[in-house]
């Protein structure tokens, strides 16, 4: 069974501290990863697609990158305005089209 | 505004009410898709069409759960006679080949459906 699992469930920073958040997954076979930020009472906003390991992707103070088995979402000097949860989902070959979602990462940077 | 939207925003319903929730996809987009978000939880998978054609429902949970595309624009989910454990947010997305396959799916805003 696909599982996909975010670690940590919480994190607090400071504004310029950078961290990294985890996504480790287990598919079958994997089509793409996907990372989404939501903000409270908002559907998930894309920020990244990954379809094979090695591939890394950035924009502005967030980077992502791909194994084989985990996702990492690098954050640099972050800002207030990057608090939200961050969710992971693969879409993987054996199980249609739809995303299997992570519990998501809950970002909190403070000033 | 070319995003997806989703009506109502919020709903509050009786035990044992029928609901509707209403998804717009981006103009355009072939694949729509359905999930539902409890409390602290990621997306679940409900169901999925690519046009009217309703290729996946294998995450619905019960028959009381119904969706439906019938022009292969504009979708409606429906809940029949709501139980509490049908709270949650309920999430549309859209995606804009057939394939639905390593396509980005752009998400609504969501319906949050409270059921007393």
């Amino acid at each position: 069974e696909d599982q996909v699992t975010q670690s940590p469930e919480a994190l607090r920073l400071q504004e310029g501290e950078s961290s990294s958040l985890n996504c480790s997954y287990t598919v079958s076979g994997l089509r793409g990863l996907f990372w989404y930020r939501q903000d409270p009472g908002k559907g998930p906003e894309f920020l990244f697609t990954l379809y094979s390991a090695g591939e890394e992707k950035e924009k502005e103070r967030l980077k992502a990158t791909l194994t084989k088995k985990e996702s990492f979402l690098h954050i640099t000097a972050p800002k207030p305005e990057d608090s939200a949860t961050y969710l992971c989902a693969v879409q993987a070959s054996g199980s249609g089209y739809a995303l299997n979602f992570g519990k998501g990462t809950s970002l909190l940077v403070t000033p | 505004g070319a995003g997806v939207s989703q009506s109502p925003r919020y709903k509050v319903a009786k035990r044992g009410q029928d609901v509707a929730l209403r998804c717009d996809p981006i103009s355009g987009h072939v694949s729509l898709f359905w999930y539902q978000q409890a409390l602290g939880q990621g997306p679940e998978f409900l169901t999925y069409f690519q046009n009217e054609a309703q290729l996946d429902k294998s995450g619905l949970p019960s028959d009381r759960f119904f969706a439906e595309r019938p022009e292969g624009s504009v979708s409606t989910l429906k809940i029949q006679r709501t139980q509490q454990e049908d709270s949650a947010v309920y999430l549309c997305a859209s995606s804009l080949g057939g394939t639905g396959a390593r396509e980005t799916q752009y998400f609504g805003p969501g319906t949050r459906l409270l059921v007393l």
